[in-house]
């Protein structure tokens, strides 16, 4: 399968806790887009990467969230001290720069902070 | 203000029934409108890109088209598998190499 994976698919935890979310594009896309999703709305943008370089963030994006795509191929999102507003679906997208414009999505990752 | 807004925001239909979602914009500098369909806990599938006005693409019961401020979805003869939220979003000089969604339209049908 070539599609864009995610993991973990589920995460609880605490809040106060740290947690991560790893992104695998799709290989030959060098454009990496994280969403984060909340119920009865659509996507809302977060951070994106061209490469390995973080191109824009979102004013949204508190200081606890970092991500990072240090090889330009796998991206992972971290949240600190998590907080019940936390709580989401985040979802990754990617697709190859210079092509048609259209992001693929993966099946995201559901987090709840309790 | 909402820059993407979908109507309605629910749709009962029973199979066979046709119908269009709507999907208006206000941005100016429109680069992309794309349609996406999600299933419960899953990820966006992506469906459509539209560019420009006039354009119109289709793929089976699903047809979508572009005027200068909004996009309709029509369903024709919907089938139960077609139940699901429906997103647009639009992509635009103003916002950059983003996407920007509307809330969607949950599509449910009945046979």
């Amino acid at each position: 399968d070539t599609g864009v994976s995610q993991n973990p698919r589920h995460k609880i935890t605490k809040r106060g806790q740290n947690v991560t979310f790893r992104c695998d594009p799709i290989s030959e896309h060098n454009r990496l887009y994280w969403y984060r999703q909340t119920l009865g709305q659509g996507p809302e943008f977060l951070t994106y990467f061209q490469n390995e370089a973080q191109l824009e963030k979102s004013r949204l994006l508190s200081d606890r969230f970092s991500a990072e795509r240090p090889k330009g191929s796998f991206s992972t999102l971290e949240i600190q001290r998590t907080e019940q507003g936390d709580s989401a679906m985040y979802l990754c997208a990617s697709l190859r720069s210079g092509g048609p414009y259209e992001q693929y999505f993966g099946p995201g990752t559901r987090l709840t902070v309790t | 203000e909402d820059q993407v807004t979908q109507s309605p925001e629910a749709l009962r239909l029973q199979e066979g029934e046709s119908s269009s979602l709507n999907c208006s914009y206000t941005v100016s500098g429109l680069r992309g409108l794309f349609w996406y369909r999600q299933d419960p806990g899953k990820g966006p599938e992506f469906l459509f890109t539209l560019y420009s006005a006039g354009e119109e693409k289709e793929k089976e019961r699903l047809k979508a088209t572009l005027t200068k401020k909004e996009s309709f979805l029509h369903i024709t003869a919907p089938k139960p598998e077609d139940s699901a939220t429906y997103l647009c979003a639009v992509q635009a000089v103003e916002y950059g190499n983003k996407l920007v969604f509307g809330a969607g339209t949950i599509l449910r049908v009945k046979s």
